[in-house]
């Protein structure tokens, strides 16, 4: 049973650029969390989705970042227009239900020069 | 005040030796905790739910203390495979064990020599 994968695993953009971040939860699991963790800092909360709906968003920029999880395929994390303070590792967790234990993908590491 | 308070350390110590690290969170409404373990570059790895009655498993030994919002783990003899570092990690959501958006504190690094 393959565990969360996200990809790419390492995304170079220019600023300005736009970047697409992708996340295939474990199998069976349609609860999807987003995270970014800056460079010596902790994990921080981005957004919680379910299968169609974003359920919290609370931890979004309101500008430049949105994300989805589609009825097929994996989820999206997309930011547009990048800055050089959106370089950061970015973790996607998944879980079975809602409260369940989540576990995390190995994570994408953005560089914006 | 921070969500999360961990000492960062790093805390280096010998072979065998018994390590504490301690954490503090500021919501008195935080219901679930637990402790994760990341290796340099790699993602966060679930190591024990914290318990309010404590806990233990093998070598791991994790408190909380509620009335001063406080929790703590225990790691004896110590192992070389330990280093990593420790994140104290705090939801809101109700339920022993039960996980929704998690708070992350920055971490605590341990270095174990030979």
């Amino acid at each position: 049973n393959a565990g969360v994968m996200q990809n790419p695993r390492h995304l170079v953009r220019r600023r300005g650029q736009e970047a697409r971040l992708r996340c295939s939860p474990m199998k069976g699991h349609s609860h999807v969390y987003w995270y970014r963790q800056l460079p010596e800092e902790g994990l921080k909360f981005m957004v919680y989705l379910q299968k169609e709906n974003i359920i919290d968003e609370s931890g979004m920029p309101k500008e430049r970042f949105s994300a989805e999880f589609p009825k097929e395929g994996p989820s999206i994390l997309r930011i547009q227009q990048v800055v050089r303070g959106d370089s950061a590792a970015y973790f996607c967790a998944s879980s079975p239900f809602e409260g369940g234990e989540q576990f995390f993908g190995p994570g994408t590491r953005l560089t914006v020069l | 005040r921070k969500e999360v308070e961990q000492d960062p350390g790093p805390f280096n110590v010998p072979e065998g030796a018994t390590v504490a690290f301690n954490c503090t969170y500021s919501n008195s409404a935080s219901q679930s905790f637990f402790w994760y373990r990341q290796d340099c570059r790699k993602e966060p790895k679930l190591l024990m739910s914290v318990y309010s009655s404590g806990n233990e498993d093998g070598r791991f030994t994790a408190q909380l203390n509620r009335a001063s919002q406080y929790i703590s783990l225990l790691i004896r003899d110590s192992k070389l495979s330990d280093s990593a570092t420790y994140l104290c990690v705090v939801n809101m959501r109700p339920g022993p064990g039960s996980q929704g958006n998690l708070i992350f504190g920055k971490g605590t690094k341990l270095s174990v020599k030979p």
